[in-house]
């Protein structure tokens, strides 16, 4: 059974740091596409960041170009989202998902980033 | 980077029909066959219900269907049941290659 377990989320100061975790298992992690989405409260979903399989290629947000930074260890099946400079637009919940050919067949349960004094 | 637009809200009577569209531009949507959906109760996180514009993950009622014409595409939930109370909301993974979602509909069983 696939699982995607998001980790690292809480309260942070504005300006502040925060690294997201997805510990996955269930599938070939390192032969799929993964994704960070986020989801505003009371708002929509936003697609984030992509990482291809090997770590070897990235995209970002326009919002979030050059603050925050995907990666991944295949060796322990887990992604990544380190986030800098945080401010009070990055609050959301952050969910990573899988990019199964040009869909997102599986997600995990999310995990909420709040930034705020 | 532009989401695609969706009505903000649907409804329909338990047994009726809704409709909500998608619309984007020929490098989102309509040059592709790459539309999905997803189904978002309250506290959750989405669920996928329909890709490649009109396939049906397993496990998901044929209640849902998908179509598409032009830069609009289109998810139908057919005998509405209490349960389908929920946000909808559509994605494109086209010639952008990379996820761009849809404002999102909340649908409504009156």
């Amino acid at each position: 059974e696939v699982q995607l377990v998001e980790s690292g989320g809480g309260l942070v100061q504005p300006g502040g740091s925060l690294r997201l975790s997805c510990a996955a298992s269930g599938f070939t992690f390192s032969g799929y596409w993964m994704h960070w989405v986020r989801q505003a409260p009371g708002k929509g979903l936003v697609w984030v960041s992509q990482i291809n399989g090997g770590g070897t290629s990235t995209k970002y947000a326009d919002s979030v170009k050059g603050r925050f930074t995907i990666s991944r260890d295949n060796a322990k099946n887990t992604l990544y989202l380190q986030m800098n400079t945080l401010g009070a637009e990055d609050t959301a919940v952050y969910y990573c998902a899988i990019l199964t050919g040009y869909y997102y067949d599986h997600w995990g349960q999310g995990t909420l980033v709040t930034v705020s004094s | 980077q532009s989401a695609l637009t969706q009505p903000p809200s649907a409804s329909g009577s338990p047994g009726q029909s809704v409709t909500i569209s998608c619309t984007g531009t020929s490098s989102t949507v309509g040059d592709y066959e790459y539309v999905s959906w997803y189904q978002q109760h309250p506290g959750k996180a989405p669920k996928l219900i329909i890709y490649e514009v009109t396939k049906r993950p397993s496990g998901v009622p044929d209640r849902f269907s998908g179509s598409k014409s032009g830069n609009t595409a289109s998810l139908t939930v057919s005998g509405l049941q209490a349960e389908d109370e929920a946000d909808y909301y559509c994605s494109s993974y086209g010639g952008t290659n990379i996820g761009v979602f849809g404002t999102g509909t909340n649908v409504a069983v009156l």
